[in-house]
């Protein structure tokens, strides 16, 4: 099992729609979590981190977490077409007192308008 | 607040040539890791440096290289390049290893 894993989509929402982004996670991360957006040819860009269970809001986002589990998601509210992108999750990794960050293959979002 | 800084932009090189890339952190961030991004594979971790040390290490040959300044500025080497090579090197930093990390814009090198 991969560390961290996302459905690599496309997942096609239309515009005004929630969009529902998963990842699970093995046991051998630790409980720090990100996600991040990448646009086509451009940098991750930080979207959301959360450190523990249940949910975090910042305006439009909400990244939940379910250590029970094993998944973290993060919901796009009022999605619009500017969130087309590929959204990246991502988790530390805890390996003989050091960290290192493991990424999901990411999920395409296409928000149709 | 300045973000991460990646220099240069865009390399195009030659098989069998030597390249090195350098990244700013953001200021006060001491942890830099230097990631690999090409379609096929995702982001792919190369390393980590915090205070001039190497702390961790992903599975890529020794033809990639790192190191670390004072300053917290860090380079990656990639000698003997090969086509395999052309990809999307990204730098992150953060406080810690375990924080919130931000990336540079990223250098694209391409291997002909």
């Amino acid at each position: 099992q991969k560390e961290v894993e996302q459905n690599s989509g496309p997942l096609s929402v239309p515009e005004g729609a929630i969009a529902s982004l998963n990842c699970t996670y093995s046991d051998r991360v630790s409980q720090s979590f990100f996600w991040y957006r990448q646009y086509s040819g451009k940098s991750p860009e930080l979207i959301m981190s959360i450190y523990s269970n249940g949910d975090k809001e910042d305006g439009r986002f909400t990244a939940q977490l379910n250590k029970a589990s094993q998944y973290v998601s993060l919901l796009i509210r009022d999605s619009q077409p500017s969130d087309s992108a590929t959204y990246l999750c991502a988790a530390v990794l805890t390996d003989s007192g050091t960290y290192k960050y493991i990424f999901g293959t990411g999920t395409r979002l296409k928000v149709l308008a | 607040k300045a973000g991460v800084t990646q220099t240069p932009r865009y390399l195009i090189k030659t098989r069998g040539q030597q390249v090195t890339l350098s990244c700013s952190p953001i200021s006060g961030h001491r942890s830099v890791s230097w990631y690999q991004q090409t379609p096929g594979q995702g982001l792919q971790f190369l390393f980590e440096y915090f205070s001039e040390t190497q702390r961790n290490k992903g599975n890529f040959p020794g033809r990639f290289s790192g190191r670390q300044f004072s300053n917290s500025r860090s380079e990656m080497n990639v000698s003997t390049l090969e086509l395999g090579d052309s990809a999307l090197y990204l730098c992150a930093s953060s406080q810690q290893a375990n924080t919130e990390a931000f990336f540079g814009q990223g250098t694209r090198l391409t291997v002909v």
